[in-house]
């Protein structure tokens, strides 16, 4: 079945410094959706990669989709503490599975002020 | 409007009884998500609903879970003869239409199984 694996599982940074986690897939997905999770709470989701290669930024946030859709990443630049949370991908791999996401095991980013 | 709202927020029960999770999905929303967090864990999926099509229940772990949604709104999570290990928080999502589509998340309900 669907597999994602998600990479690193913690991140610890500085204030100020730069964090990336990466997701990859054993299949070629439909579509990816990367949500965050604060400690204490439920996910919320950020963004949507739909397109071979795509890119999409959010102030600093980046999000990168794959050339050949089985893998993406999530960057932020220079981290603040209110970026501390659990970063999940959640890919779709579409056909008979089409609306069923399967979560990453997400990456914790706990930021030192 | 309302996002969507979970109950109970918590349920403490004893090992083999039944419980039953509501989840309360945004209006409008035709496709609906149960998935079960372990602490410090991932999302596992468990099973959705789109409309009025036959759920998805390939992530059900065992025959006592099941689900149903009625009316093509709430849903109730039922675990039957609970065991330790399905101590966890269960989530559910709504999103317009399965797929393509934002999940938008409920606060969860923590099940504890002593």
């Amino acid at each position: 079945g669907q597999q994602v694996m998600q990479i690193p599982q913690y991140q610890h940074v500085q204030e100020g410094e730069d964090f990336t986690t990466y997701c990859n897939s054993s299949t070629t997905l439909s579509n990816i959706q990367w949500y965050k999770q604060r400690p204490g709470g439920h996910p919320v989701f950020l963004i949507q990669l739909v397109k071979s290669g795509e890119v999409k930024k959010q102030k600093r946030l980046t999000f990168q989709f794959g050339e050949a859709k089985k893998n993406s990443s999530l960057h932020i630049t220079a981290t603040q503490t209110t970026d501390v949370g659990t970063y999940f991908c959640a890919a779709n791999a579409g056909g008979t599975s089409y609306g069923k996401l399967t979560f990453g095991q997400g990456t914790i980013l706990t930021v030192h002020p | 409007g309302a996002g969507v709202s979970q109950s109970p927020s918590n349920k403490v029960t004893e090992k083999g009884k039944d419980v039953e999770l509501r989840c309360d999905p945004i209006s409008g929303h035709t496709a609906l998500y149960w998935y079960r967090q372990s602490l410090g864990q991932g999302l596992e999926f468990l099973i959705y609903f789109q409309g009025n099509s036959a759920p998805d229940k390939s992530g059900l772990p065992s025959d006592r879970f099941s689900a149903e949604r009625t009316g093509g709104s709430v849903s109730t999570l039922t675990i039957q003869r609970t065991q330790q290990e399905d101590s966890a928080v269960y989530l559910c999502a709504s999103s317009r239409l399965a797929g393509t589509h934002t999940q938008y998340f409920g606060p969860g309900t923590r099940l504890t199984v002593l």
